[in-house]
């Protein structure tokens, strides 16, 4: 297993474009988590996944975004009609419950909306 | 949620201990603290992880005193390489929240 994986790493829209990301946690880990970083900013907590279930959305940060992880292995973050403001980089993470407490992330998606 | 406070930017030189504090002054009695690092363009990486007293890795030592209610990331001996971003965690239930972080430039 080679870590978490994201997709794609970039990816530049126009507004108003719907956009999906797609993240692969490591296989053993049954708990997903989304985080939104800015420039110059530390990583903010989208939502997150136990195994297929979403545990915690209140901080997505409109309904124009949703997240899903249908069988409890890769999950997905769409943002609908973008917005500049979305411009961002889309990390992943993954952690086995009940470990040591290390999230491991991945490479992140970076999202530029024109 | 817990807070962490931290200083936004620290510069050291090559080869010194660099020391890094964070307060959480309302950590609650089940919380654990977790240092990561981050490089430009990259995801945060996994340092170290403490509960109480002293924990030390290959990389760091992380320093806690009995109340708990701050911790101090310790670097020995810095090269270049250690130029990144440094974030105190307080896992909250199951959630992970990143503050700003401290910004570390090491120079020759």
């Amino acid at each position: 297993d080679t870590g978490v994986s994201q997709n794609p790493r970039h990816k530049i829209t126009k507004r108003g474009q719907n956009v999906t990301f797609r993240c692969d946690p490591i296989s053993e880990h049954n708990r997903l988590y989304w985080y939104r970083q800015t420039l110059g900013q530390g990583p903010e907590f989208l939502t997150y996944f136990q195994n297929e279930a979403q545990l915690e959305k209140s901080r997505l940060l409109s309904d124009r975004f949703s997240a899903e992880r249908p069988k409890g292995s890769f999950s997905t973050l769409e943002i609908q009609r973008t917005e500049q403001g979305d411009s961002a980089m889309y990390l992943c993470a993954s952690i086995e419950t009940g470990g040591t407490g290390e999230l491991f992330f991945g490479e992140g998606s970076r999202l530029t909306v024109l | 949620l817990a807070k962490t406070t931290q200083p936004i930017s620290m510069d050291s030189y090559e080869g010194q201990e660099v020391n890094i504090t964070c307060s959480h002054n309302n950590i609650a009695t089940n919380d654990y603290i977790t240092w990561y690092q981050q490089f430009p363009s990259q995801g945060p990486r996994f340092i170290i992880q403490g509960y109480k007293t002293k924990v030390t890795n290959e990389v760091a030592s992380l320093f806690i005193p009995a109340d708990r209610k701050s911790s101090t990331l310790s670097l020995p001996r810095v090269s270049l390489s250690d130029t990144a971003v440094y974030y105190c965690l307080v896992l909250y239930g199951q959630n992970f929240v990143f503050g700003p972080g401290t910004r570390l430039s090491v120079l020759p």
